[in-house]
């Protein structure tokens, strides 16, 4: 089955320089959402979109955008990047949920970023 | 804003031991999961628990949800060294699209 596809896997940067991280969700899962797990931490919630529109934000940066496309890919666009933002960066994709229906998110494998 | 704690953070048994993993939440949701993360890896979805009395299991693995209690369990019989991974659970609330993650408990099985 198909899963949802990060990349670059890995992903190396200096202090202030920019970057931008892609997700393409399970077909036809119609939300998409960004963690970022530093080592040893538990995922924090950057922000989600469903239906291409923004639909919850977390502790995003401000230095941090996102947007879904068309065809629902989601970019997260990092600037100005700081040593702290060293981290793992998930994507995970879902079907957005029914009322008394919960639904998983699907992870894809993340996105390694170092920044030097 | 929600909090999920687990406890134990750290769990090191025996393999052919059974272990209870403990997640807490602190405001009322009728939806949690487990997830399983190997180092350095993805978070592999284990069990989705939607109403209160829910129990589900998969192999050595049994999880439940006391929605009154804001309680879950993943209960582990037997422990075999291939469990040996970190496990996060997760709630989400009807008003929102984001998962919180509990604080992980990262198991060791020792053969």
């Amino acid at each position: 089955a198909a899963g949802v596809i990060q990349s670059p896997r890995h992903l190396i940067k200096e202090k202030r320089e920019t970057a931008t991280l892609k997700c393409y969700p399970i077909p036809r899962h119609d939300t998409v959402y960004w963690y970022q797990q530093g080592p040893g931490q538990d995922p924090q919630f950057l922000i989600s979109f469903y239906e291409k529109m923004q639909s919850d934000k977390g502790s995003i940066p401000d230095r941090f955008s996102a947007q879904q496309f068309s065809d629902y890919h989601s970019e997260l666009n990092m600037s100005s990047l700081e040593l702290g933002d060293s981290a793992l960066y998930f994507c995970a994709s879902s079907l957005k949920r029914r009322e008394g229906l919960g639904q998983p998110q699907h992870f894809g494998d993340g996105t390694r970023l170092s920044i030097l | 804003e929600l909090k999920v704690e687990q406890n134990p953070l750290f769990l090191s048994m025996q393999e052919g031991k059974n272990y209870t993993i403990y997640c807490n939440y602190s405001t009322t949701s009728d939806r949690l999961y487990w997830y399983r993360q190997d180092p350095g890896k993805s978070l592999e979805s284990l069990f989705v628990l939607l109403s209160n009395g829910a129990v589900k299991q998969e192999g050595r693995l049994m999880a439940s949800l006391d929605t009154k209690a804001r309680l879950s369990t993943l209960h582990i019989t037997a422990a075999v060294h291939d469990l040996s991974a970190t496990y996060f659970c997760a709630v989400d609330l009807s008003t929102g699209n984001q998962f919180y993650f509990g604080t992980g408990t990262s198991l060791t099985v020792i053969p």
